[in-house]
């Protein structure tokens, strides 16, 4: 298995409250993700990195931020969470370049329920 | 429109039956596909890459048809332990940016 820690692995936390959940990987792999992951909407992207400090939006990236400020960490914060922000978030790795795409593996995932 | 699509299913079949997903893309540009398989209450895993040429893993056939962008996977023999659901992953014009399908579930019966 790919090294993909997340942490914490369950979370609940009331709704106004910054939250920040950290992806750690030991493959040196180029490019890391945040997904979210709800009933009836599969796996939608909310922010992904291609390397240190480089960052991008991804489809449902209102309400939160992301850094890298190493290789091996990608960080997740939802300033000030909301109800509609409840859901598991997986951080995914791969070692793809600018050109060319390889497989993700994911972590074990986060269940976070804002209250 | 959604990037991908897939029928949710439940797919029930008994065990030791073929059975096939299909999944649609809108993207023609996209250049990579794959099918994951995920468990209840964790984390997707890579089940095959699909190829142009389409590919084979034991069990498991995947097939792309890039005129009516669609890709398959057909699963023979059926194990009550290929009970998942089965998520269709496709690149967009960004090599490294993906989407998901919302998946399809088997329910392998004895």
């Amino acid at each position: 298995d790919a090294g993909i820690t997340q942490s914490p692995r369950h979370k609940v936390t009331e709704t106004g409250t910054p939250v920040t959940l950290r992806c750690h990987q030991t493959e040196n792999h180029r490019y890391m993700y945040w997904y979210r992951q709800d009933p009836g909407h599969g796996l939608r992207l909310i922010h992904y990195s291609y390397g240190v400090k480089d960052t991008d939006k991804g489809e449902v990236s209102d309400g939160y931020s992301v850094s890298r400020s190493k290789t091996e960490d990608f960080l997740l914060t939802l300033e000030s969470a909301t109800s509609s922000q409840t859901s598991v978030y997986f951080c995914a790795i791969s070692e793809g370049t600018f050109r060319v795409s390889y497989e993700q593996y994911f972590g074990p995932g986060t269940r976070l329920t804002v209250t | 429109r959604k990037e991908v699509e897939q029928d949710p299913g439940p797919f029930n079949v008994p065990e030791g039956a073929t059975v096939a997903f299909n999944c649609t893309y809108s993207n023609s540009a996209s250049q990579s596909f794959f099918w994951y398989r995920q468990d209840c209450r964790k984390e997707p895993k890579l089940l095959m890459s699909v190829y142009s040429s389409g590919n084979e893993d034991g069990r498991f056939t995947a097939q792309l048809n890039r005129a009516s962008q669609y890709i398959s996977l057909l699963i023979r023999d059926s194990k009550l332990s290929d009970s998942a659901t089965y998520l269709c992953v496709v690149n967009s014009n960004n090599f490294n940016k993906f989407y998901f399908g919302s998946g399809t579930k088997l329910n392998v019966k004895p």
